[in-house]
């Protein structure tokens, strides 16, 4: 069966980069139309979409966090990366990682891990 | 952005019928997929492409709607189905998620 499960820092400052790892089960990245995705709550937006990338290595952004995000994968290992660069405070939240199909609907999704931006 | 409007909180009686509404604020076309989240969980999919029921999900649950507007549909409701539902669309760039809907069971 599918399983995700993200990790990270936990706890960051102010202008700090957050680094989030994505470790799953169940599928592979090396099938065709399979793809990660990225997303947080946040008491301030609520479930906001951050990005995905693809087997194929294409990778799409939510554009008001563009030039912020970066995503990776290793494959062969089965995890997914995702780094945010210079956070603050709005970015306090749940992060979560997820299977996405081709239809761009987010199928499993990880327990979900909380990280905190404060001074 | 492509906002999607859903009513903030709604309570109904084990056994009933109950239908959440998504209204998108451009067309969406059937790029709309339904998902419940329980307190202290992840959300979970319910419905994809705007009528098709996700894997594992009870048939109690179905979608339907086009265009902008879009209803989740859960009969009979039962106990267990307190919850937030979120919808989410898939076809404007970026996607977007309703600010949920809190379902009460009274």
């Amino acid at each position: 069966q599918v399983s995700l499960k993200e990790s990270g820092p936990g706890i960051l400052q102010p202008f700090q980069t957050l680094s989030l790892t994505c470790s799953f089960s169940g599928f592979s990245l090396g099938t065709s139309n399979m793809g990660v995705g990225w997303i947080r709550q946040t008491s301030g937006k609520g479930l906001e979409y951050l990005a995905t990338i693809w087997w194929d290595d294409d990778k799409y952004f939510n554009p008001s966090l563009n030039s912020r995000l970066t995503v990776s994968k290793d494959t062969s290992n089965n995890q997914a990366f995702l780094k945010i660069t210079s956070v603050d405070t709005a970015d306090t939240g749940t992060y979560y990682c997820t299977q996405v199909p081709g239809c761009n609907s987010f199928d499993y999704w990880g327990q979900g891990v909380m990280v905190t931006v404060s001074s | 952005d492509t906002v999607l409007t859903q009513s903030p909180a709604l309570a109904v009686s084990p056994g009933e019928r109950v239908s959440i509404s998504c209204r998108a604020s451009e067309g969406v076309n059937s790029y709309m997929h339904w998902y419940q989240q329980k307190p202290g969980q992840q959300p979970k999919l319910l419905i994809y492409k705007a009528s098709n029921l996700a894997s594992g999900v009870p048939a109690r649950f179905s979608g339907s709607g086009s265009g902008t507007d879009f209803t989740l549909t859960i009969d009979p409701v039962e106990a267990d189905d307190t919850a937030t539902y979120f919808c989410q669309q898939s076809w404007n760039d970026p996607f977007t998620f309703g600010s949920g809907t809190k379902l009460e069971i009274k």
